[in-house]
């Protein structure tokens, strides 16, 4: 199982520009999250989709939309991009156990917005 | 005001000691705690999780939670230089976690 895939892996942008980012997980988990993570500030929640079909905004959504393709992908959109978007950005999924709510962590995408 | 605290780092101990990392957070009603550890460049990775109170051990780490005083900590015994890495605190909340800014640990040989 490769768990939890993210493309691509490196990508710098012009002001501006659009992108998406790729999420895929292979743990048949209902819950998919997008995180970015800057210096100093953890990890800070950009959207989550619970289960299939459902999409919610987390603590910094401004500027960014989702997809949750099915149940396996749920992909992150830049419409225009702009330097302060410049992170690190995770995927995550998680299974429906309510005792646990581990997530599982993709190895990330580092986004450069000149 | 932000949902979890974690002590401020960096906390550098020397190979062997115990290295204390403590988290605090804000909504009473969260029911798991999980402590992940990030090495430089890489994703973050569970190394425990807790959700009842008092202590749980795996190995050399010891998680410990107090809900009354929504505290929860992480031990991390005989420390070694390959568990240098910022230990990030995560509390539940629905489906959603939230997470401290972590702390960064330095095992000195």
């Amino acid at each position: 199982n490769a768990g939890v895939t993210q493309t691509p892996k490196f990508q710098v942008l012009k002001t501006g520009q659009s992108m998406t980012l790729q999420c895929a997980q292979d743990m048949n988990h209902n819950s998919m999250y997008w995180y970015r993570q800057d210096p100093g500030m953890g990890l800070r929640l950009i959207y989550y989709s619970a289960s299939e079909g459902t999409t919610d905004k987390g603590e910094v959504p401004n500027g960014y939309n989702v997809s949750r393709l099915n149940k396996r992908e749920f992909s992150l959109r830049l419409e225009s991009a702009a330097p302060s978007q410049t992170s690190v950005y995770f995927c995550a999924s998680s299974g429906t156990d309510r005792s646990t709510r581990e997530q599982f962590f993709g190895p990330g995408t580092r986004l450069t917005v000149l | 005001q932000k949902e979890v605290e974690q002590n401020s780092g960096p906390l550098s101990v020397p190979e062997g000691a115990i290295a204390s990392l403590n988290c605090t957070y804000s909504d009473r009603g969260s029911q798991s705690f999980f402590w992940y550890r990030q090495y430089s460049g890489k994703s973050p990775e569970l190394i425990m999780f807790i959700y009842s109170n008092g202590d749980k051990e795996d190995g050399r780490f010891t998680a410990q939670l107090n809900k009354a005083s929504q505290y929860v900590s992480l031990l991390i015994r005989d420390s070694q230089p390959s568990d240098s890495a910022t230990y990030l605190c995560a509390v539940n909340s629905d489906y959603k976690l939230s997470f401290g800014a972590g702390t960064t640990v330095t095992v000195r040989a």
